[in-house]
């Protein structure tokens, strides 16, 4: 099975703090994701990373940035908390596109719980 | 652009109803694919099934199916005999190609609250 691991399931964190969030993924995978979900507005894309060291800036990468430095492991950082960055945090994982028989799922790891006080 | 409509926010139905969740999508590219994925409370996001845009067979798998509809660029899931786990979150999502990669675009979700 797939499986997408996020270091911490629940933060508190301080506003101006520097968070880091972890996400490591066991299956190889060459894409990465961090996405940030709040209630009305579903799911949406921070960035992603397609190898080590790439990366592309989503929909809302507004005060976030993004490290892989090996290709199993995606982190998010938030440089300096705000309010505004509560939120649920998800990263996930997938093959390129097909012809691989499971490119294109996107396997998602557990959330990050993050209030910024 | 691409786009992801789940047009019913909350749909709260009785044990064993039938309930169908629907989701139209907007995009320009002819090679895509679609998806749902149930968020359970616990948070996770779990995948159910995954649709490109070349195959236009509806699927069923046990108590669960799907309607996939170009021409009206619909993709709609329907639980048969619904149970109370069935509650949760359900997001419809559209998957297109930049660079080397892919990327998900989801829909608002909808919450399916199942009573006995």
């Amino acid at each position: 099975d797939v499986k997408v691991t996020q270091s911490s399931r629940y933060l508190v964190k301080r506003t101006g703090e520097k968070v880091f969030l972890e996400c490591v993924q066991d299956m190889d995978h060459e894409n990465m994701f961090w996405y940030r979900q709040d209630p009305g507005l579903g799911l949406r894309l921070i960035y992603f990373s397609y190898d080590v060291k790439m990366k592309e800036k989503g929909d809302i990468p507004e005060g976030y940035s993004v490290s892989r430095e090996k290709k199993e492991r995606f982190s998010l950082i938030l440089e300096s908390a705000s309010t505004n960055q509560t939120s649920m945090y998800l990263c996930a994982s997938s093959l390129p596109p097909p012809p691989s028989p499971s490119g294109n799922t996107i396997y998602f790891g557990e959330g990050s719980w993050l209030t910024v006080v | 652009a691409q786009k992801v409509t789940q047009a019913q926010t909350e749909i709260s139905v009785v044990e064993k109803e039938d309930v169908t969740l629907d989701c139209v999508y907007e995009t320009r590219d002819t090679t895509y694919y679609l998806f749902w994925y149930k968020q359970p409370p616990s948070g996770e996001l779990v995948f159910l099934i995954r649709r490109n845009s070349f195959d236009e067979q509806n699927e069923i798998s046990g108590r669960y199916s799907w309607n996939f509809q170009k021409s009206t660029s619909s993709f709609n899931f329907t639980i048969t005999a619904s149970q109370v786990v069935d509650s949760a979150v359900y997001f419809c999502a559209l998957t297109f190609f930049t660079g080397g990669g892919n990327k998900l675009t989801f829909g608002t979700g909808t919450q399916l609250k199942v009573e006995l």
